[in-house]
């Protein structure tokens, strides 16, 4: 059984460039979550998606950040015109259920470290 | 702003004793509580969960839930070196999608 899958593991991007984080969630998931934890902080919930669906993006900055998971295709985070305050590790969660009700789990990925020079 | 409050640490246990960590929360609705173990430069990886009052044990896991406290807890029996790691609090917040996550306890087993 294959995992939460994120790449890159690694980005580095200079200011004003955009990235792309991707996301695949384990088989027969169909709720993805994002998180970002800042260095030394805890993980902070950005946005939840569901097939062609953004459910809840109440945690994900209204500028510069964008999600989508569409039907076909991992689940992608996008950040446009980095700064170096977007350095981070983002991870991504699924669930077969959506959170909220008993007995629902998310299992996450390896995260992905970005670095804005 | 539902919180979910941890004891930062670092948290410093002898080879073979327990460990006892604790988390807070505020919102009275919540239904389930996770603790994820995350390792240095890792991601999260679950632990337990627990949905119930009382006592769940998972080998040498237990997690303690107190809804009427808002308390839940992990204890880790005979900790090992192998258990040095960051445990997170996760509580999903009644009526969202969200997990809430503490700032997690850094815990430091001493050989």
């Amino acid at each position: 059984n294959a995992g939460v899958m994120q790449n890159p593991r690694h980005l580095v991007r200079r200011r004003g460039q955009e990235a792309r984080l991707r996301c695949s969630p384990m088989k027969g998931h169909s709720h993805v979550y994002w998180y970002r934890q800042l260095p030394e902080e805890g993980l902070k919930f950005m946005v939840y998606l569901q097939k062609e669906n953004i459910i809840d993006e109440s945690g994900m900055p209204k500028e510069r950040f964008s999600a989508e998971f569409p039907k076909e295709g991992p689940s992608i985070l996008r950040i446009q015109q980095v700064v170096r305050g977007d350095s981070a590790a983002y991870f991504c969660a699924s669930s077969p259920f959506k959170t909220g009700g008993t007995k629902d789990t998310q299992y996450f990925g390896p995260g992905t470290r970005l670095t804005v020079l | 702003q539902k919180e979910v409050e941890q004891n930062s640490g670092p948290l410093s246990v002898p080879e073979g004793a327990i460990a006892s960590l604790n988390c807070t929360y505020s919102d009275r609705g919540s239904q389930s509580f996770f603790w994820y173990r995350q390792y240095s430069g890792k991601s999260p990886e679950l632990i337990m969960s627990i949905y119930s009052n009382g006592d769940k044990e998972d080998g040498r896991f237990t997690a303690q839930l107190n809804k009427a406290s808002q308390y839940v807890s992990l204890l880790i029996r005979d900790s090992q070196p192998s258990d040095s790691a960051t445990y997170l609090c996760a509580v999903p917040t009644s009526g969202t999608y969200k997990y809430i996550f503490g700032t997690g306890t850094r815990l430091k087993v001493l050989a």
